[in-house]
């Protein structure tokens, strides 16, 4: 199993649709959870942090279930703007990755006019 | 606030030639990451400093791939010789501090190597 898996794309999704992206992580002992984005061409930037009890900034939405290992992340009112690939990103505790971000292949959002 | 800094933009080689990357972090920034990103994957990390010092080397094909910070600043990555299948893209990242668990990352734009 890999340590990150996202569902896979790509999303085509038309204005104002709301889009959920799920992601699984493998190591139960991990410890911080991040969406990122990355557009076409350009590196990724933090979007959000996880946190276990859920966190919203504006249209977004995450959310963590550990017992299930699993992180989504909610996008409502969908614009042009949110078209991008969406990273989920692990730091798990222990192992030879202790403290380093495993990112997962990312889920690709297309969304249409 | 200037970012982090990558150059060369664009690298093209044949295999088996030699080619080198440099990375300026955000000032003050102890950590520096250098990740590998193939065409539809994610980034896959291959080294992690912590100042001058590696943290984490473990998926640096350590072969061919070769990386430094002296002086805890800037980094260079090496590789020598180069192989197709290290056609990607090569992100260099920094953060302010290690193993917090709550780091945020800031990548610079990244280097793309093709190797023919």
């Amino acid at each position: 199993r890999k340590e990150v898996e996202q569902d896979p794309g790509p999303f085509n999704v038309p204005e104002g649709a709301t889009v959920a992206f799920n992601c699984t992580y493998s190591n139960s002992a991990s410890q911080s959870f991040f969406w990122y984005r990355q557009d076409c061409r350009k590196e990724p930037k933090l979007l959000m942090s996880v946190y276990s009890s859920g966190n919203e900034d504006g249209r977004f939405t995450a959310q963590l279930n550990r017992a299930s290992q699993y992180i989504s992340l909610l996008i409502r009112d969908s614009k042009l703007s949110d078209s991008a690939t969406y990273l989920c990103v692990v730091i798990p505790r222990f192992g030879g990755s202790q403290g380093n971000l495993i990112f997962g292949k990312g889920t690709k959002l297309s969304v249409k006019p | 606030e200037a970012g982090v800094a990558q150059s060369p933009r664009y690298k093209i080689i044949e295999k088996r030639q030699s080619v080198a990357f440099w990375c300026n972090p955000i000032s003050g920034h102890a950590t520096l990451y250098w990740y590998q990103q193939i065409l539809g994957q994610g980034p896959k990390l291959l080294i992690q400093f912590q100042n001058n010092g590696v943290v984490d080397d473990s998926q640096l094909p350590k072969d061919r791939f070769s990386a430094e910070r002296l002086k805890g600043v800037d980094s260079t990555l090496k590789i020598q010789p180069a192989k197709l299948e290290d056609s990607a893209v090569y992100l260099c990242a920094s953060s302010l501090r290690l193993g917090q668990g709550d780091e945020k990352l800031f990548f610079g734009s990244g280097t793309q190597l093709s190797v023919l």
